[in-house]
């Protein structure tokens, strides 16, 4: 069984268009990420919810909405899409009081 | 920039050798992660070492962390083929789930 899942696995889309990505979790963790890697690898959080409030919220352009109608799931939103919004995002999720976090396997987002 | 360094950028060994991969991160911290990234895949952690810890042991891999110079080890003994990945170190300052990853290392074994 999956444990941290993403949908879509790819999503080509044009610029300006507005997308969701998708996140579940059937661990039972408490807590919920956003990652974002560019084409260089380079790995960075973007928004945390706890039990479903917003508690890390990185500086990210105000176009990227999360919303996390129960702890097993956090979406994000894209709205405008941009060229340099290409990148693979991340889920991952963990449980409080413990810093080990489990990851999707990712979302390829390609803007063209 | 919070993110921290990681070096070699990228190691090609032959299978049986030992890798090492090397952090460097900037402000003190929590604990200190490191996990692995197949290509195409999501990350896995491996092994987390607090911040009063100086070595830590799991399998064939060993993290040491020095806080007085801020940086961390990764060693793979005995790599395989199926070691082949990018490695990423990641601290979390305050435990509040933030991690800050490295720039991570590619790692090829060779069989």
């Amino acid at each position: 069984d999956t444990a941290v899942s993403q949908t879509p696995k790819y999503l080509v889309t044009q610029m300006g268009n507005d997308k969701s990505i998708k996140c579940e979790q059937n661990l039972g963790h408490d807590t919920m990420y956003w990652y974002k890697q560019d084409s260089k690898k380079f790995l960075k959080i973007m928004f945390s919810y706890n039990n479903k409030e917003l508690i890390i919220n990185e500086t990210v352009p105000n176009r990227f909405s999360p919303k996390s109608p129960d702890k097993a799931h956090l979406n994000l939103h894209i709205n405008s899409l941009e060229l340099g919004d290409s990148a693979v995002y991340f889920c991952a999720s963990s449980q409080v009081g413990e810093e080990t976090q489990y990851f999707g396997p990712g979302t390829r987002l390609l803007v063209l | 920039s919070q993110q921290g360094e990681e070096d070699p950028q990228a190691l090609s060994i032959q299978e049986g050798e030992n890798a090492t991969m090397n952090c460097s991160y900037k402000t003190s911290i929590n604990n200190l992660q490191w996990y692995r990234q197949n290509s195409g895949r999501g990350l896995v952690h491996l092994i987390l070492i607090r911040s009063n810890e100086r070595e830590k042991h799991s399998g064939r891999l060993r993290v040491t962390l020095d806080t007085s110079k801020k940086s961390s080890s990764l060693l793979i003994t005995a790599s395989r083929a199926a070691d082949t990945a990018s490695y990423f170190c990641a601290t979390d300052a305050d435990n509040t789930g933030k991690l800050i990853f490295g720039q991570g290392t590619t790692l090829q074994v060779k069989p």
